[in-house]
């Protein structure tokens, strides 16, 4: 049972667009959650993460907006750059001691010049 | 001065051999783990340890047995390797436990001839 669904799988967006990505979840126990950045044979790492305590986050290019009465949460990618080019992860997961993370299926991003 | 160490990064082995996977975190961090990572890059947790004690055990085969010597070591061993093992095996390190930003290591390729 896959408690948070990702989309797209891939996304094509030309140098300087939005990228859009977007996860929906259904355990409401869940109180964090994170985007993951991987580049090709590297490890995840941390992107921006929201508690949903709060709509909105945003670090430089990177925006989280949670909606947590629909359960959804999406990452916003403002002027993409070529850099950008990875793949994502959202994630999330309760806050108690044996809470784990849980990780969507990952999008492609490529951005093209 | 790498956060999160794996060893190897690679590992090619026969079926029904038996391997080990090193992990080291510098960050002072006192909970660690492992994820596998699949094929179509779904990533899922294994285990997690704090302060050496074990909290997460996942529904893993009791093929993998994971050993944390210090709270800066967690090691992960898999006897009688099988094809389904071939993966990507991540190890993360964070600060407590539960909604906390985790930090992953470049991962360990396994390859099962």
């Amino acid at each position: 049972q896959q408690q948070v669904k990702q989309s797209p799988q891939s996304l094509i967006v030309q140098k300087g667009g939005i990228s859009i990505i977007n996860c929906a979840y259904e355990n409401t126990a869940f109180d964090y959650f994170p985007w993951y950045q991987q580049f090709p044979g590297k490890g995840p790492a941390l992107l921006i993460a929201i508690r949903p305590d709060v709509s909105e986050k945003k670090e430089g290019r990177f925006t989280i907006s949670f909606n947590k009465s629909a359960k959804q949460f999406s990452l916003h990618i403002m002027d993409s750059q070529p850099g950008d080019s990875a793949t994502y992860f959202c994630a999330a997961s309760g806050s108690g001691t044996a809470s784990k993370l849980t990780f969507g299926t990952g999008t492609r991003l490529q951005v093209t010049l | 001065d790498t956060a999160v160490s794996q060893t190897p990064k690679y590992l090619v082995t026969q079926m029904g051999n038996d391997k080990s996977i090193k992990c080291e975190q510098n960050l002072g961090h006192d909970t660690m783990y492992w994820y596998k990572q699949d094929s179509k890059k779904f990533l899922k947790i294994m285990f997690s340890y704090n302060n050496k004690e074990l909290i997460i055990n996942e529904t893993v085969p009791n093929r993998f047995s994971p050993k944390s010597p210090d709270k800066a070591h967690l090691n992960l061993h898999i006897n009688s390797l099988e094809l389904g093992d071939s993966a990507v095996y991540f190890c993360a390190s964070s600060t407590g436990t539960g909604g906390q930003p985790q930090h992953f290591g470049d991962g360990t390729r396994l390859s099962i001839l």
